[in-house]
Formats: structure tokens, C-alpha cells, sequence
């Protein structure tokens, strides 16, 4: 079965420095891979995705991520972060087909507070 | 205009009670979700639909009854609600089951006392 591991529950940065916030997957079939923000009492806003082509993906509000394979991993990175980007950040993965085909799961996400 | 509009937004009512959620989408999509935050904000999906058809229904409760009357509307009913049933309830679409990203609605707080 798939599954989405977010390696920090939280990230405290201080403003105009970088940040990474870290995704592992685990799938036995080809995914997609996506990075949600949820700003307090709001909906999930799509960050960015991965489909296919090139593993480096830039988004919205600065943020990229970088898809590797072979570690399976879909880490999201900001080069300076702003006390707006303060939020819960989720990594989420589709499966291609097998016997889940389909099913976005989501990780436990990643309470990213920049501090001024 | 709203993509994913689910209403309401706060939902306060009493164990025992029986409550629904209403979903709508209009962005012509296929599948509908329903997915469930909990306090700590972990989302765990609960039903998927599409294009009216239930592909994705996971250990959820009898309770608990999704409908779609047509492809942009996902309703949640859920019946005899207990304590435990409070968390953040949030209705999602994407073009097909298969691919691409999911839209989510505002989020309904439902808060059983």
C-alpha cells in the first residue's frame, strides 16, 4: 500500500532564511506527488505537482521541490521564507494503477512557524 | 465563484443528533471527496465518488452516508453523531480518480457536544 511519511511535524525558521520540509513515499507503482498548503481556518491551496517530466518543480509563492527516485522522496524548499508563509504544509501522493489506483493519500504534515 | 463551496462552514450540535453537509463543485469535475481532519491535522479520506458511482469508501462508520445526486454534489450525512465525530470535514474534487490534483473546499468545523 502507499504511504506518505513527512519526516518533521514541525519547522521553526526564522524570516529570509531557507527552509526544507521533508516527504518521503512509499509506492510500488509509478505516483504523482503534490505539496498542499493549509493556512489557519482555510482550505488545502495547491502548492505544486509533479506528473512527469522534469523532477524539479517549481510552485506557487517560491516554493519548488525536487523529485527523486530513487530515494523516494518529494522534499519542498523555499530559498527565504516570510512570516506569511507561516502554515501547515502537506505532502500528498496519487498512485498510477495498482489496487489503489487513484486514492491521494496525504502525510501527516508540517507546521512551518517563521519567526520574525 | 467559488470552486469547491461546502456548507456550513460551523456545524455545533449535540450527541445523538443526525446532521448533513453539503458539497457542490463547478469545475466540471468527476470525482468527489470527502476527507476528515482531526485535531491534529491529519487528513484521512473517507469516500470518493465518481461521475455518481462510490470507488473509494474506506472504515468509516455505518454512520456515516455519502450521496451524489449528480457529478458536482457529494452530500454527507451523518447519523447518531458522537463525540469523537468533531473534526474538520473537508470536500475536495479533481478531474478524474485517476490524475491530477485534488480542489478542496473551505472546510466544515463540526463540533459534537
Amino acid at each position: 500500500a502507499q504511504s506518505v511519511t513527512q519526516l518533521d511535524s514541525q519547522v521553526p525558521v526564522f524570516e529570509e532564511a531557507p527552509v526544507e520540509l521533508r516527504c518521503n513515499y512509499s509506492s510500488s507503482v509509478s505516483v504523482y506527488l503534490f505539496w498542499y498548503v493549509q493556512y489557519p481556518n482555510q482550505g488545502l491551496q495547491l502548492l505544486l505537482k509533479y506528473l512527469s517530466g522534469s523532477t524539479l518543480v517549481k510552485g506557487i509563492n517560491g516554493f519548488e521541490a525536487e523529485f527523486n527516485k530513487s530515494q523516494t522522496s518529494f522534499h519542498l524548499r523555499k530559498p527565504s521564507v516570510h512570516i506569511s508563509d507561516t502554515a501547515e504544509y502537506f505532502c500528498a501522493v496519487r498512485t498510477l494503477g495498482g489496487n489503489q489506483g487513484g486514492k491521494l493519500i496525504f502525510g501527516q504534515g508540517t507546521e512551518l512557524s517563521v519567526k520574525p | 465563484d467559488t470552486a469547491v463551496s461546502q456548507t456550513p462552514k460551523y456545524l455545533v450540535t449535540q450527541m445523538g443528533n443526525d446532521k448533513s453537509i453539503k458539497c457542490e463543485q463547478n469545475l466540471g469535475h468527476d470525482t468527489m471527496y470527502w476527507y476528515k481532519q482531526d485535531s491534529k491535522k491529519f487528513l484521512k479520506i473517507m469516500f470518493s465518488y465518481n461521475n455518481k458511482e462510490l470507488i473509494i469508501n474506506e472504515t468509516v462508520p455505518n454512520r456515516f452516508s455519502p450521496k451524489s445526486p449528480d457529478k458536482a454534489h457529494l452530500n454527507l450525512h451523518i447519523n447518531s453523531l458522537e463525540l469523537g465525530d468533531s473534526a474538520v470535514y473537508f470536500c475536495a474534487s479533481s478531474q478524474t480518480y485517476s490524475q491530477g490534483e485534488a480542489f478542496f473546499g473551505q472546510g466544515t468545523r463540526l463540533t459534537v457536544v
